[in-house]
């Protein structure tokens, strides 16, 4: 069964931790994506990955990390920098095309 | 960012009647895409129309380009309370694999 899954579905941080969000995908797509969503917004890239050990800033890039050691996985680090972090994160796919992006179930992020 | 801009932001309709929805963005494009987001949930792609393309149709979905005018529009038919939902356009510009979304469209939809 083909798709993209994030974990967790809830994550709570602590004043000064770092937390990292997983993403990953089976669709074999070059390109993978971390957006972030505030209430009633639209989605804010933050990095994208188009090639494996490659990836690029997005509109707000600050305070967050990426990595893309294999294809699947695109993980996410929320560090303490960033100091709005609240808000739903999504993790997509696609091809290199730019075709029809596949999305994951989002991650919840809380500030405690 | 060239963002795209959705029109109206929010629409409320009775079940049964028809939605439309319209998107417009500022650059050219390679393809444009509309998707929709239940609260809470990740977006799940509708349909997209190519550059090349006026019309599309999925469905109860019925999507238009204009690319002199830089527009799109979603329709929606017999609309159902199971439409209401957020929907978004996107679109590709083909220097990469990258889209831009808009800022989304609320739908609520009466029984």
């Amino acid at each position: 069964d083909g798709g993209i899954t994030q974990s967790p579905k809830y994550l709570f941080r602590k004043e000064g931790q770092n937390v990292t969000l997983s993403c990953e995908q089976n669709l074999n797509h070059d390109a993978m994506y971390w957006y972030r969503q505030d209430p009633g917004q639209g989605l804010r890239l933050i990095y994208y990955s188009q090639i494996v050990n490659d990836f690029q800033k997005g509109d707000i890039a600050e305070g967050y990390s990426v990595s893309r050691e294999k294809k699947e996985s695109f993980p996410l680090t929320v560090t303490s920098a960033q100091k709005n972090p609240t808000a739903f994160y999504l993790c997509a796919s696609n091809n290199l095309r730019g075709e029809t992006q596949y999305f994951g179930p989002g991650t919840r992020l809380l500030v405690l | 960012s060239q963002q795209g801009e959705e029109d109206p932001q929010a629409l409320s309709i009775q079940e049964g009647e028809n939605a439309t929805m319209n998107c417009s963005y500022k650059t050219s494009i390679n393809n444009l895409q509309w998707y929709r987001q239940n609260s809470g949930r990740g977006l799940v792609h509708l349909i997209l129309i190519r550059s090349n393309e006026r019309e599309k149709h999925s469905g109860r979905l019925r999507v238009t380009l204009d690319t002199s005018k830089k527009s799109s529009s979603l329709l929606i038919t017999a609309s159902r309370a199971a439409d209401t939902a957020s929907y978004f356009c996107a679109f590709n510009t083909g220097a990469n694999s990258k889209l831009t979304f808009g800022k989304g469209i609320t739908l609520s939809v009466r029984p």
